[in-house]
């Protein structure tokens, strides 16, 4: 069935460091993907996306591509600062239905 | 643009008891998704709508679980009985075109059965 691997967590880097969260999919069709992130005590909110191959999505300073021949979403940031602690969330959407299913998450903590 | 509205925000019920979730999606929003969230794990969908009708309800457990959406507007999710194994976020999300947008997320109700 469709599913989405996410890098396991928690990701502790300090501030400035370079940041990769891995996300694989399984390739059921062309899915759009999504990155989402939970800061602490608030709702899931969408962090960027891409709706087709070879797509980058980007948005505060993160970017992911849309990786079609390895049906990979990485999410990058060349500097994270602390306000970026957070669980960070890939989510492919399913063109069957739309069908929007979500990784296990991966906690990143960056410290000053 | 008012947002997802759940409520309660929190619940703590005893084992075997009842309890029930109300979604308000955003104006205009046709998908309606409910998810479960349990501590430390990514949210779990439940199952989704497309106006007023069930797309996906898959991973519904059936036997304790039901939801329904009412003039393809408000929905409310309802477990009966409860188990302690249900103690979870509960959320709830809508979205008027998914594919570009994606879908936007209330805050969520923290249920505790104890």
């Amino acid at each position: 069935g469709d599913s989405v691997t996410q890098m396991e967590g928690p990701v502790t880097l300090s501030e400035e460091a370079f940041l990769t969260i891995n996300c694989t999919y399984t390739a059921t069709g062309y899915p759009s993907l999504f990155w989402y992130v939970q800061y602490p005590g608030e709702g899931l909110q969408l962090l960027l996306k891409a709706t087709k191959a070879d797509d980058k999505g980007s948005n505060k300073g993160f970017e992911a591509t849309y990786r079609k021949e390895t049906t990979s979403f990485h999410l990058e940031k060349g500097s994270v600062q602390v306000s970026d602690s957070a669980v960070y969330f890939c989510a492919p959407l399913y063109n069957q239905g739309g069908k929007l299913i979500f990784g296990q998450g991966t906690e990143l903590s960056v410290k000053p | 643009e008012a947002g997802v509205a759940q409520s309660p925000r929190y619940k703590i019920i005893e084992k075997r008891q009842s309890v029930a979730f109300w979604c308000n999606p955003i104006s205009g929003h046709a998908t309606l998704y409910w998810y479960q969230q349990i501590l430390g794990q990514g949210p779990k969908l439940l199952i989704q709508f497309q106006n007023n009708g069930v797309v996906d309800d898959s991973q519904l457990p059936k036997d304790r679980f039901s939801a329904e959406r009412l003039k393809g507007v408000d929905s409310t999710l309802k477990i009966q009985p409860a188990k302690l194994e249900d103690s979870a976020v509960y959320l709830c999300a809508s979205s008027l075109a998914v594919y570009q947008d994606g879908a936007f997320f209330g805050q969520g109700t923290r249920l505790t059965v104890v």
